[in-house]
């Protein structure tokens, strides 16, 4: 299985700022995944990214709030901008691999909007 | 439009016993379906997935599952439970969309452990 870095782990960020999470995975592939859980919540899909093209945002989740970056197929990027204290989550990178299209997630980004 | 439904948000068992956990999806198509856990703190980790075949799946840590078309139903099993099970366990079913395996999560149900 894919094995997928998140940096930050943990944040504390003021209200107004942005701030970005990097994910890395060990393998190349092709489809990649940004999911919210918010605090005692489940998980739910923010968008996804495939290497070449505009990430696809599902519905209440905008670009402007949550700019993506996919610049290779072993890297991409969340933005969360102007935070404010709703957006105080976990966010999971997630991506695609192996047979029957297994999703694999990342270690999370817990970030904390003050 | 996929959905998931973990009937129990909470659950306490025993050091030692048996285990099951419901999940119930609805979904058109034949479904692909996996079971994640999240310990305290930390991201998710697959415990087994089902794509077609064998109704009854193994997955890691002593879990398995089994499909039910008929009800509908992904139940997680496990035929004695030890004190690191206690986590968050979610139930999960994907829809390939334009070429990307979405996934629709359950609400999640949270697993109490007595010594």
């Amino acid at each position: 299985s894919a094995v997928i870095s998140q940096k930050p782990s943990r944040d504390i960020c003021q209200r107004g700022t942005s701030l970005t999470i990097q994910c890395q995975v060990d393998s190349q592939v092709t489809m990649m995944f940004w999911y919210r859980q918010q605090p005692g919540q489940s998980l739910t899909l923010i968008a996804t990214a495939n290497q070449g093209s505009e990430a696809t945002y599902e519905s209440g989740f905008v670009i402007d709030k949550f700019p993506i970056s996919r610049p290779n197929l072993t890297f991409s990027t969340l933005t969360v901008s102007n935070m404010s204290p709703e957006d105080s989550s976990i966010y999971l990178c997630s991506v695609e691999q192996g047979p029957g299209n297994t999703i694999y997630f990342g270690e999370g980004s817990w970030l904390t909007v003050v | 439009a996929q959905s998931v439904t973990q009937p129990d948000i909470h659950i306490t068992v025993s050091e030692g016993a048996s285990l099951e956990l419901r999940c119930n999806y609805s979904y058109g198509a034949t479904p692909y379906l996996f079971w994640y856990v999240q310990s305290p703190g930390q991201g998710l980790q697959l415990l087994l997935k089902y794509f077609s075949g064998d109704t009854l799946v193994q997955g890691i840590k002593g879990f398995e599952a089994e499909f039910k078309r008929s009800q509908s139903s992904f139940n997680l099993r496990k035929p004695s439970v030890h004190w690191s099970d206690a986590a968050e366990y979610f139930c999960a079913v994907g829809a390939a969309i334009q070429g990307a395996q979405k996934l629709v999560f359950g609400q999640g149900t949270r697993l109490t452990i007595n010594p």
